[in-house]
Parts: C-alpha cells; structure tokens; sequence
C-alpha cells in the first residue's frame, strides 16, 4: 500500500521566516511529486511540482526532492500571515500516475 | 476560465436518503477525480474516470456508492443509502492526459452531513 507521511503540526514559525515541511512516502517507484495548499474550508490548490532529485524554486517557494531517501519537502521564505495554511504533499507513481495524499501538514505564520 | 463547478455546496440529509453531488469539470480536460476528505482519514481517492470510463473505483466505500460520467462535462455521485459516517466534504477534480503529472484542478467541495 502506498503511504504518504506528513507531520501533521501545527507548525508555528515568526513572519519573515522560512518554514520547512516535510513528506517521506513508501513507494520507490514514485515519479511525480506536489505540494498542495489548502486553506480552511477551501480547496487543495497546486503550488508546486518537481520530479527529480534536487531543488525547484518558484518565487518564495523552494520544493526539494531525495529519492534514494524518500523524502520531499517545501521551503517557504520569508513566510507571510497568508501563507497560514495546510500543506498536503502528494506522490504519484509512474504508470496511473494518479497522486496519493498525505493527511497535511497546518503552518501558522504569525506576526 | 470557469474552474470545476461543484453542486451542492452544502448538503444535510438524513440517514437512509440518497444523496446526489455533481460535477462538471474544465473544459478540455479528459481525467475526472471523486475525492472524499475527512480529519480522520485525510483526502481519499475515490474514483476516476478518463474519457469519462471509470478506470479504477476501489476506493470506493462500498456498494451504496456509485458513480457516473455520462458525457466529458457531467459527473455525479451518488450515495443510496446514505449513513452518518459519509459525513464529509466531497471534491471533484480534473485533469488532463489521463491525469498525467498529478496536477489536479479542485471543485470548492461539497460538504455532506448524514443526521
């Protein structure tokens, strides 16, 4: 069965600084990786995608994959009040390609 | 662009009735996603379809789920008998090239409450 793990928080950092998120998964065929944004009583939105080992930046936002330690995680740089959100991470194996969530993680950007 | 529509927004029902959500997806997209989310369990695949035939449903629940897409603008879920424990927001997504990439478009949600 394929798992998607995530710290569920709430991860608590000061306005202006970077917040980490994490997601370790289980399946080594695993090809696609993304970061959704959910806020309360919202929607998950895409944020970012990567799919191979390294970093991928968009803007505030740094997406890093390890596949030999199934591990990827978001960097958000100097966090904002708006970014308070959930994070769900997903993972989709090659062949469906359908993306299996984790359960998300809460940040609470204060100032 | 108008993004997935979702109807209802908000359902209350009680325990035993059917239950019908519905969908229509963006335009031009071929991959049509029925996702259940719950704090328990997180967002859970339910169904999906690509060029509207169902490829894999076994995240669904049981028998008294069903799901349809008769055409690529329509889908819809239907719950009969409902129970309390479906309570839950229920989310269409979609997607093209057969959900390629895992790059989801989300409906606002349909949030059921079985009394």
């Amino acid at each position: 069965q394929k798992e998607v793990e995530q710290n569920s928080g709430p991860l608590s950092v000061p306005e202006g600084a970077i917040a980490s998120l994490n997601c370790t998964y289980s399946d080594r065929g695993s090809q696609s990786f993304f970061w959704y944004r959910q806020y309360s009583g919202k929607s998950p939105e895409l944020i970012m995608s990567i799919y191979s080992n390294g970093d991928k930046e968009d803007g505030r936002f740094t997406a890093q994959l390890n596949k030999a330690s199934q591990y990827v995680s978001l960097l958000i740089r100097d966090s904002q009040p708006s970014d308070s959100a959930t994070y769900l991470c997903a993972v989709a194996s090659g062949g469906s390609y359908i993306p299996t969530f984790g359960r998300g993680t809460s940040l609470i950007v204060h100032p | 662009d108008a993004g997935v529509i979702q109807s209802p927004r908000h359902e209350v029902t009680e325990m035993g009735q059917e239950v019908t959500l519905r969908c229509k997806p963006i335009s031009g997209h071929n991959s049509l996603f029925w996702y259940r989310q719950t704090m328990m369990r997180g967002l859970e695949l339910l169904i999906y379809f690509n060029n509207n035939v169902p490829i894999d449903d076994s995240g669904m629940p049981e028998d008294r789920f069903s799901a349809k897409m008769p055409n690529a603008s329509f889908s819809t879920l239907k719950i009969q008998p409902s129970e309390p424990r479906d309570s839950a927001v229920y989310f269409c997504a979609s997607s093209r090239f057969q959900g390629y990439t895992g790059e989801l478009f989300f409906g606002e949600g349909s949030r059921l409450t079985v009394l």
